[in-house]
């Protein structure tokens, strides 16, 4: 599909594990967003890639979370030694607008929903 | 301070009518761009409209318009001709660029709840 790809969809985890998400972006789009969302809750920014640039990681709650982007393409999400807190769903999207760009929408992928026991 | 703000708790319309979804925002930065997004109960969120901060019109996209008012910094959402599938969770979001090239991550309100009845 055209769209942004997220996996997996759902993960239940037990708290202290560590965790992995992925993103696959739309292609060709330079900047990819990481935010996250708790039922009922607006959507909390935590990283942001913007083509070589150093990511903007001024969301990541802790040092727990952490955040990388190959190539320019897929970003991975981890998140270690998981808390209840962490419980939430991880929205990724990607965007063709450059760093100076006010313009360009965000494209969402559906989620992945974290469950932390 | 909040760069988003959207208080209304919860919003009911009656189907076929209009309603306004309130918006206001915080920023120094001349330029910027204000978005809307819909959340419905699926999950996925869906882009709905863009106004920017120099744009001399209020946007309009089908049915959505945007009621801009730069001075009060406000970015109101106006659905017209309200419909069952309208009912959805209504982000408002910002983009700026603090720093030329450097930041311009998006940030979102709370959210409104719109409830259209039958």
């Amino acid at each position: 599909g055209a769209g942004v790809s997220q996996s997996p969809s759902n993960k239940v985890t037990e708290k202290g594990k560590d965790v992995e998400l992925r993103c696959d972006p739309i292609s060709g789009h330079t900047a990819l967003y990481w935010y996250r969302q708790s039922l009922g809750q607006g959507l909390e920014f935590l990283i942001y890639f913007q083509g070589n640039s150093a990511p903007d990681k001024s969301g990541l709650p802790s040092d727990r979370f952490s955040a990388e982007r190959t190539g320019g393409s897929v970003s991975t999400l981890t998140i270690q030694r998981t808390q209840q807190e962490d419980s939430a769903v991880y929205l990724c999207a990607s965007s063709s607008g450059s760093g100076g760009s006010v313009t360009g929408e965000l494209f969402f992928g559906e989620g992945s929903r974290l469950t932390v026991l | 301070a909040q760069k988003i703000t959207q208080t209304q708790p919860g919003m009911f319309v009656q189907e076929k009518e209009a309603v306004t979804l309130d918006c206001t925002y915080d920023t120094s930065d001349p330029s910027y761009g204000l978005f809307w997004y819909k959340q419905p109960s699926s999950g996925e969120m869906i882009f709905l409209i863009y106004q920017g901060s120099y744009d001399q019109q209020n946007a309009t996209e089908g049915r959505y318009s945007l009621n801009f008012q730069k001075a009060r910094k406000s970015a109101n959402l106006v659905i017209s001709a309200s419909q069952l599938g309208d009912s959805a969770m209504y982000f408002c979001a910002m983009r700026e660029v603090i720093r030329t090239g450097a930041n311009s991550k998006l940030t979102f309100g709370k959210g409104i709840t719109l409830s259209v009845r039958p």
